[in-house]
């Protein structure tokens, strides 16, 4: 099956630092990435809609200018984290959609979780 | 607005069958999906609903009715490894939005 990669697993920083997380799609082409958020012992909350070549689209209540969002090629898609605070840490995770496979169905990342401190 | 309704928590035996309710009212509906998430990783695909009725794949089926906005994970023959969360997602437009999840504990 198709194969999304999310770099790095896991990442600890201090408050006030830039963290970039990257998702690439291994085996096939994806316009369009998903970015989502899980806090602990919560679900998945869709924070933007990544598409290649143009800007991303964010969910209601998500600081475009604090996760920044770049679509960079049909492969990669990357989110910054800046400035960041304690509240801020979560688990992060991206997905993709292999259109080719039929069902659409939905790949993720293996997910990043960050640690402010 | 969009809206998933899942139950929090559910708990099951060993080699019991449990089901996982679903509601949505969604703008918008391109199907329904099931992924189970444990603790710690990512979610990983079970099943995909788009047209009313029942699909099996081996101990998982799920079914669906759109006129009802409703939808069912059943589980049988339940292990132990099948304790995680079940996650209800619909696809409304482009984006897949989840329910919060029902977390199953299955005991011996």
């Amino acid at each position: 099956g198709a194969v999304v990669s999310q770099h790095p697993s896991w990442v600890i920083c201090k408050s006030g630092t830039s963290v970039k997380i990257e998702c690439r799609s291994l085996d096939f082409q994806a316009t369009t990435m998903f970015w989502y958020r899980q806090f602990p012992k919560q679900s998945l909350m869709l924070m933007a809609t990544s598409n290649e070549g143009s800007k991303a689209t964010y969910e209601q209540g998500v600081e475009k200018d604090k996760f920044l969002i770049n679509h960079a090629s049909l492969t990669l898609s990357t989110l910054t984290v800046t400035s960041a605070h304690p509240e801020d840490s979560s688990f992060y995770i991206c997905s993709a959609r292999a259109l080719a496979g039929g069902s659409g169905e939905l790949f993720f990342g293996e997910g990043s979780r960050l640690t402010v401190l | 607005g969009q809206n998933i309704d899942q139950p929090t928590e559910m708990t099951a035996t060993e080699g019991a069958i449990v089901q996982i309710n679903c509601t949505y009212q969604t703008s918008g509906f391109n199907g329904l999906f099931w992924y189970q998430q444990h603790a710690g990783e990512a979610p990983t695909f079970l099943s995909y609903n788009v047209l009313d009725g029942l699909e099996e794949k081996g101990r998982f089926s799920s079914f669906l009715s759109r006129s009802k906005g409703y939808s069912y994970l059943l589980l049988k023959e339940l292990q132990m490894k099948d304790s995680a969360s079940y996650l209800c997602a619909v696809l409304a437009g482009t984006a897949l939005i989840f329910g919060k999840g029902t977390t199953l504990s299955v005991s011996s």
